[in-house]
């Protein structure tokens, strides 16, 4: 079956660190880019994060720049998101999502499959 | 950063009816557009991409158009399940940007 699992979402302190997980399973997973979304409470969808298939080109959105990594093991067709320095707004479903094409097919940044999320909480 | 704005927030119509939703970008994002529909406590679902082209699955009734700064996606006949909120997304630019969302309801 084609899907995406989140995990590693919880409650945390302002300040604390906290490392999300996407497995991936039933699709090439080495050969797409992967991103990560989140929702805050009754809010809508923020892009988060991008990467690319090999792992060499991020790109990260102004809030999280310089606080959260992301990081891929095809090996183990997972996608990470380190997230440091934590802070009462980055509270949010965070979703991880894969591009529509293969990496260079096509054009990428449309995501056509997406995770159930896991929820991050951010409060003292 | 490329702002887009959706109209109207909230569109309240009955089974049946055509649905037509628009979003707006602050400068051109050519045809680098997509929809994506969200149903409560669910992941968003990939509508259409490039302005215009269904994603794989995606019934007929569901259709969209635009190019530039200005798009539209069209429900032509609501089906109960259609009733959920509705975002459009541009990938012309870092960063990738969704708009507010329309909440279609049940009238």
């Amino acid at each position: 079956e084609v899907q995406l699992l989140e995990s590693g979402g919880d409650l945390v302190q302002p300040g604390g660190s906290l490392r999300l997980s996407c497995s991936a399973s039933g699709f090439t997973f080495s050969r797409y880019a992967m991103n990560w979304f989140r929702q805050a409470p009754g809010k809508g969808l923020e892009w988060v994060s991008s990467l690319c298939d090999r792992g060499v080109s991020t790109y990260y959105a102004d809030p999280v720049k310089g606080r959260f990594t992301i990081t891929r093991d095809n090996s183990k067709n997972t996608l990470y998101l380190q997230m440091t320095t934590l802070r009462a707004e980055d509270t949010a479903v965070y979703y991880c999502a894969k591009d529509l094409l293969i990496y260079g097919s096509g054009t990428p940044w449309y995501f056509d499959l997406w995770g159930r999320g896991t929820l991050v909480t951010v409060s003292s | 950063e490329i702002v887009l704005t959706q109209s109207p927030a909230t569109l309240s119509l009955s089974p049946g009816e055509r649905a037509s939703l628009s979003c707006w970008a602050s400068q051109s994002v050519d045809y680098y557009l997509s929809w994506y529909q969200q149903k409560p406590g669910q992941a968003p679902r990939l509508l259409i991409y490039d302005a215009s082209n269904r994603a794989a699955g995606i019934p007929a009734r569901f259709s969209a158009s635009g190019s530039g700064t200005d798009f539209t996606l069209t429900i032509s006949s609501l089906e109960p399940e259609d009733f959920a909120v509705y975002y459009c997304q541009q990938r012309r630019n870092w960063p990738l940007t969704f708009g507010g969302g329309t909440k279609v309801e049940i009238k």
